[in-house]
């Protein structure tokens, strides 16, 4: 199973508002509505913050939310602000009952 | 609340094995299942397998089949990963992870395992 892909890097300023592309196929992205985002900040575990495509857990700020098109799901973070600097990874269950993990997004907050 | 304590740091040479586990608490672990997921330094989240920890069924990243082993003991609340033939491309945080359907809600602190000779 090849990881999804996203891009290397992003970047926006305090305020502002970026989105994150998780590109797979139907055998995952496409097939499912199951996928999930996580943050992680360097040295620690990462943190759920989307799942099953849109849906916040508790505690988790209204700037994320999730979407997706197709084979391509999105992570967007509005109102930027400096803790969100962090890795985002987007997860998807697959049709072989297992999961895949993308290559991971650095989002820097110039 | 929900916590996933697991074992400390392993420090392995080249074709032996490593056992991590993964202690719960906070939630009925039977009826739970959990995951094992590694990150290589610098490098991206790796799903590796899971468990039923009800029924002990497993399930297997097809890169791992025949060197990944995971187990749960029900009575202590533990899930456990053991990994063999270890080279040092295995040298990694290795997290476990408790899944609300289909995705990760709470992570263990991770265990670092190094392969050296």
């Amino acid at each position: 199973q090849s990881a999804l892909t996203q891009p290397a890097s992003v970047s926006g300023s305090p305020g502002q508002s970026i989105t994150i592309s998780c590109t797979g196929t139907s055998s995952d992205v496409g097939g499912y509505d199951y996928v999930s985002w996580y943050q992680q900040h360097p040295g620690k575990a990462p943190k759920l913050m989307i799942y099953d495509v849109t849906k916040r857990p508790s505690g988790v700020s209204n700037r994320f939310s999730g979407s997706k098109s197709a084979n391509t799901a999105s992570l967007t973070i509005s109102g930027l602000q400096a803790e969100d600097e962090a890795d985002y990874y987007c997860c998807s269950y697959t049709d072989s009952s297992a999961r895949v993990f993308g290559g991971g997004t650095k989002l820097t907050v110039l | 609340q929900v916590q996933l304590v697991q074992s400390g740091a392993e420090m392995k040479k080249p074709g032996a094995s490593v056992k991590v586990s993964c202690k719960a608490s906070g939630f009925t672990f039977i009826y739970s299942a959990i995951h094992w997921v590694r990150q290589a330094p610098g490098q991206r989240l790796e799903w590796m397998g899971w468990i039923n920890a009800g029924n002990g069924n497993t399930k297997y990243s097809q890169k791992f089949q025949g060197r990944l082993t995971i187990t749960r003991d029900t009575s202590a609340t533990t899930a456990y990963m053991e990994l063999s033939s270890l080279r040092s491309e295995d040298t990694a945080v290795y997290y476990c992870a408790r899944e609300i359907p289909k995705s990760f809600d709470s992570w263990g602190q991770g265990t670092l395992v190094t392969v050296s000779s």
